[in-house]
């Protein structure tokens, strides 16, 4: 079974910062993966995904992720943070399987200095 | 963009009653549905599947008597909480995969309060 593991529970970066958050995945086959974003008891919206192809994705909001199989890890990246980027980061593990159900880190929550 | 409509968004119910929670993909016919259920502060565990016109399938732990999945139609599944408890009370939250493009869609969620 596939599993997802995001180190940081918090991370805190001043506005105008660089982001990096990671994710790494433990999966048999190429997995698909993903990037959600979690407002305060809201439902979850799609930053990226990876299916196949180029490794580098690109994403809604400035965001981008890349795959690195070696690595078995799939960053999320922005070049300068904003502090409407405040929320919690789910990265998410698809399965290639008939069900094809998706599987969730535990979540970062990102805070952003003024 | 495919959109997901979940209701509703949020429900206080007594202890004992029944719940039932709706999740339509408006624009896309969705294969697949999946229930999940986040407590405050963690992350999203996935508590079934569902295939438009067959029996969900329940992840391990999760009591299928007591979370009833029906995915009757291409574009409607329901999650009705049995005889709920303070217990139960939860975020829930619903995803429609869109067969054509392999896209995963999530509903708002419902956050149900059981006294």
């Amino acid at each position: 079974a596939q599993s997802v593991t995001q180190p940081d529970i918090h991370i805190t970066v001043s506005e105008g910062a660089s982001l990096e958050l990671r994710c790494n995945y433990s999966y048999g086959a190429t997995p698909y993966l993903f990037w959600y974003v979690q407002s305060p008891g809201q439902g979850l919206q799609l930053l990226l995904k990876y299916f196949s192809g180029d490794t580098l994705v690109q994403g809604i909001k400035g965001f981008e992720a890349e795959f690195k199989r070696s690595q078995s890890s799939f960053n999320l990246r922005k070049p300068s943070v904003h502090w409407s980027d405040a929320a919690e980061y789910f990265c998410a593990v698809g399965e290639t399987n008939r069900d094809d159900k998706i599987i969730f880190g535990k979540g970062t929550r990102l805070h952003i200095l003024p | 963009g495919a959109v997901v409509s979940q209701h509703p968004s949020w429900v206080i119910c007594k202890s004992g009653t029944s719940v039932k929670i709706e999740c339509r993909s408006l624009d896309f016919q969705a294969t697949t549905m999946f229930w999940y259920r986040q407590f405050p502060k963690q992350s999203l565990m996935l508590m079934a599947t569902s295939n438009e016109g067959s029996k969900a399938t329940y992840e391990q732990g999760v009591e299928k008597d007591k979370f009833l999945i029906n995915h009757a139609s291409l574009t409607l599944s329901t999650l009705t909480v049995t005889s709920a408890h303070p217990e139960d009370s939860s975020f829930y939250i619903c995803s429609a995969r869109d067969g054509g493009t392999y896209g995963y869609t999530f509903g708002s969620g419902t956050r149900l309060t059981v006294v």
